[in-house]
């Protein structure tokens, strides 16, 4: 069963720790995403990642860091930098092609407090 | 990356047919028009996409004029459960590429 896989759905951290949240994809995709949601916005682009070992920063990457080392999976990093860190996160995964379409996770729900 | 501009929101009627235009005005000759569909709490999911006249698929229709500078998604016979967000995405095929969603349209379908 082909997908992205996000863990864990619902996450907890007081305020100043880093939380790591999961992100894998066996749909053999080479570019794999992250996104921000906020309630009531839309998505907006964290941090991105073309090939393994190699990845870019999005419109809002300050506070966080990420990983490629596998094709697989790429991590996301939320760290005591980041101002205000509850959100709602979605990681999305695209293959190569004529097909533009991504696929998104189920999400992870981060609260800080 | 083309910036996309659409209506922050629409209201609509169980049965109705439902046009959500986006603008595109500095769309590149490579880019391509992707539209998502967005319910709470869960992760976009992709509709259809187009490059130039008309697409159809088994969801949706998206109509794109010749200087495809905006495009039209059209779903026919809404029902209560297309209540959800739509995104239209503006960018060029093939992996990779920085891929940027605007704030989309909150489409609310009612009895």
């Amino acid at each position: 069963d082909g997908g992205i896989t996000q863990s864990p759905k619902y996450l907890f951290r007081k305020e100043g720790q880093n939380v790591t949240l999961s992100c894998e994809q066996n749909l053999n995709h080479d570019a794999m995403y992250w996104y921000r949601q906020d309630p009531g916005q839309g998505l907006r682009l964290i941090y991105y990642s073309q090939i393994v070992n190699d990845f870019q920063k999005g419109d809002i990457a300050e506070g966080y860091s990420v990983s490629r080392e596998k094709k697989e999976s790429f991590p996301l990093t939320v760290t005591s930098a980041q101002k205000n860190p509850t959100a709602f996160y979605l990681c999305a995964s695209r293959g190569t092609g004529a097909s533009y379409e991504q696929y998104f996770g189920p999400g992870t729900r981060l609260t800080v407090t | 990356l083309a910036k996309t501009t659409q209506p922050i929101s629409m209201d609509s009627y169980e049965g109705q047919e439902v046009n959500i235009t986006c603008s595109h005005n500095n769309i590149a000759t490579n880019d391509y028009i992707t539209w998502y569909q967005q319910f709470p709490s869960q992760g976009p999911r992709f509709i259809i996409q187009g490059y130039k006249t008309k697409v159809t698929n088994e969801v949706a229709s998206l109509f794109i004029p010749a200087d495809r500078k905006s495009s039209t998604l059209s779903l026919p016979r809404v029902s209560l459960s297309d209540t959800a967000v739509y995104y239209c995405l503006v960018a060029t095929t093939g992996g990779g590429n920085k891929l940027t969603f605007g704030t989309g349209t909150q489409l609310k379908v009612e009895l």
